[in-house]
């Protein structure tokens, strides 16, 4: 059974240019959530979707952005990139809502350098 | 709101055990346990949900105190493959999984 797959793996871009991360769940996972971890600040919600929906966001700038398609896989974007949002950028996918009591499969992560 | 780990970090010998200690402000739905060892992703230990019972994986076992909103994570009979940093995330009325700042275990031969 394939895992969470995030492209790409690794990805560098200049300040003020945008980047789209994508991120393909487990099959039959419905559940998409994004994170994004960094050493100071550990690993924060950016947004959860569910059947195309997003059901939950959290406290980041309108700069962040995603999507999920019907097929459940999920894009994530970041417009006008600051040197702030270097990150490892987090993807997890569940079979249900969080709130129903499952626990998340991550994936490898999209390493976001801005220089 | 994050929850609050402690410790930040604990170094521990083959066959020792320790505790990883979580807690929240908030009245939690649930709490999770994940692992994640240095250039990997976190992986799902456990899940403890409220009104459930005390969780255990291998030598690894959770509790949940619902009136304290507290969790703990038991590592029993440390083993090498102990090592990595331990993350326990929080469900409550707003339906998101906030984690903490994570706990380092390094456990040595």
């Amino acid at each position: 059974k394939a895992g969470v797959t995030q492209t790409p793996r690794y990805l560098i871009k200049t300040r003020g240019q945008q980047v789209t991360l994508s991120c393909s769940p487990i099959s039959g996972h419905r559940s998409v959530s994004w994170y994004q971890q960094t050493p100071g600040q550990g690993l924060q919600f950016l947004f959860e979707y569910f059947s195309e929906t997003q059901r939950n966001k959290g406290n980041f700038p309108g700069r962040f952005s995603g999507r999920q398609f019907s097929n459940s896989r999920s894009e994530m974007n970041v417009s006008t990139l600051e040197l702030g949002d270097s990150a490892l950028y987090l993807c997890a996918s569940s079979l249900v809502n969080i709130d129903r009591g499952l626990g998340y499969t991550f994936g490898s992560g999209t390493r976001l350098t801005v220089v | 709101q994050q929850p609050v780990q402690s410790p930040q970090a604990v170094i521990l010998r083959e066959g020792e055990d320790a505790v990883i200690n979580c807690s929240s402000s908030k009245a939690l739905y649930s709490v999770h346990w994940y692992r994640q060892k240095h250039g990997e992703a976190p992986v799902f230990l456990m899940i403890l949900l409220k009104g459930g019972e005390q969780k255990g994986h291998d030598k690894i076992s959770a509790s949940f105190n619902e009136k304290k909103q507290q969790s703990s994570l038991y590592l029993t009979a440390s083993q090498l493959s102990y090592s990595g940093t331990y993350f326990c995330g929080t469900v409550s009325s707003d339906y998101k999984l906030s984690f903490g700042a994570g706990t380092t275990v390094t456990v040595r031969a």
